[in-house]
């Protein structure tokens, strides 16, 4: 199972950008697929991307598309979100989440992170 | 897009049953997982695959999906079952989850 920390959250102004990161202290990272989810506060989860396992294939939501990138380093049990032009409407804590297909359509969240906190203020 | 849709808020007394419901179309020709949250805690995944239990969650908690209509049902609710309860789905290549269950136990 993945032990997932997320780092990186802090104030940043409207339009500005930051990277967050995501660290697994387990042994098996780069067979994980990994992904990105959110929370505003007081709100709903809310699915960001997706990364598969070797980097190769990558999944947005429509609003973060042209945005937002999600990259990994599996040399380092790493992975990445850049956020570019943040609005206020991404204020939220990020999750980093490790994914499991369970078939060709179905696939869930067996290990998340504690979050980091990503404010969009002037 | 695809849409699903839960209660805000359901209530159960401690011991008794509770059903916390997500509906979609044809959601039961997908495949459901249900997420809880207690406050300042991140998600755990409690369902998947509709009804399969990861190991350490307690048999309490069960699922089904059918129609249009999936269920997440706690039999003998604890206080330790207050929480924010999430479903979620895969559709078009994009995750979806439901806007979220708040579960009191009273």
């Amino acid at each position: 199972e993945a032990q997932l920390v997320a780092s990186g959250g802090r104030l940043v102004p409207p339009g500005g950008s930051l990277r967050l990161s995501c660290g697994d202290s387990g042994f098996n990272f780069s067979t994980l697929s990994m992904n990105w989810v959110r929370q505003a506060p007081g709100k709903g989860l809310e699915w960001v991307s997706y990364i598969s396992n070797i980097g190769t294939t990558q999944y947005y939501r429509d609003s973060v598309k042209g945005r937002f990138t999600v990259s990994r380093d599996n040399s380092k049990n790493l992975l990445f979100l850049q956020m570019d032009s943040l609005r206020g409407e991404d204020t939220a804590v990020y999750y980093c989440a490790s994914g499991t297909y369970c078939g060709s359509d179905c696939y869930y969240f067996d290990s998340w992170g504690q979050g980091t906190l990503v404010t969009v203020s002037s | 897009s695809y849409d699903l849709t839960q209660p805000p808020s359901e209530s159960v007394s401690p011991g008794q049953t509770v059903r916390i419901t997500c509906s979609g179309n044809n959601l039961g020709t997908k495949f459901v997982s249900w997420y809880q949250q207690r406050p300042g805690q991140s998600p755990v995944l409690l369902i998947f695959l509709d009804t399969r239990r990861p190991s350490g969650i307690p048999d309490r908690f069960s699922g089904s999906n059918s129609g249009n209509t999936a269920t997440l049902t706690i039999s003998g609710a604890q206080a330790v079952d207050e929480a924010d309860y999430y479903c979620q789905t895969w559709d078009s290549r994009t995750v979806v989850f439901g806007g979220g269950t708040r579960l009191t136990v009273l």
